[in-house]
């Protein structure tokens, strides 16, 4: 099955930097790869997505990088604000319709 | 509105006392699926069901059983609750087409077993 892996656990960075997260993946089947935001005390919720046919997606201070041959990809996020602050979920589909979800990144962004 | 319904919020319950947490979606989701989160793990799958009378294991099944009776209902049920089943619980559904597979989550269980 498929094997997602997410560094780093923990992320801290000064208001107004940027902020990088990578996954690597196992399978090569697989096509979608999802990345979901946690705040403290919620449910996880979709951020940004990216299909195995497109290299970089940006959505305003976000983006996602994906590398096929070397089977990683990446969170950038640009010009943190305090309300990044939250745990991120990388995942990947292994072909199919089910994630496999990577450990997390817990993100502090210091005023 | 689109909504994934799971209750209840917070449990408090003692070994070996069978119990139920329910998840409810009304976006006719063919997929649903129970995940546990625990400090440093992530979200470690438990079961999930491509579709109505289907489920299979996830990657920690143990002690868990689920049903899917009717596509909107995806009950997980603890028939002995053990204190390593403390944990964060989440039920997520999606659909199956493309375009589709963005996971929406319940709010939550948090499982106190003593």
């Amino acid at each position: 099955g498929e094997n997602v892996e997410q560094h780093p656990s923990t992320l801290s960075v000064q208001e107004g930097d940027s902020a990088v997260i990578k996954c690597t993946y196992s399978d090569s089947a697989s096509n979608y790869f999802p990345w979901y935001k946690q705040e403290l005390g919620k449910r996880p919720q979709l951020i940004i997505d990216i299909r195995s046919n497109v290299g970089e997606k940006k959505d305003q201070r976000i983006a996602v990088t994906l590398n096929k041959t070397a089977k990683h990809f990446s969170l950038h996020i640009t010009e943190t604000q305090p309300e990044d602050s939250a745990v991120y979920f990388c995942a990947a589909n292994g072909g199919s319709y089910i994630p496999t979800f990577g450990r997390g990144t817990s993100l502090i962004v210091h005023p | 509105e689109a909504q994934v319904t799971q209750n209840p919020r917070y449990l408090i319950t003692v070994t070996g006392k069978k119990l139920t947490v329910t998840c409810s979606q009304n976006m006719n989701h063919e997929y649903m699926s129970w995940y546990r989160q625990d400090p440093g793990l992530g979200l470690r799958q438990i079961y999930y069901s491509m579709n109505v009378e289907v489920t299979d294991k996830g990657d920690v099944p143990e002690g868990y059983k689920v049903s899917r009776k009717e596509k909107r209902n995806f009950p997980l049920i603890l028939e002995s609750p053990s204190p390593n089943q403390t944990s964060l619980y989440f039920c997520a559904t999606g659909g199956q087409g493309l375009a589709e597979e963005k996971l929406f989550f319940g709010s939550g269980t948090q499982l106190s077993v003593l």
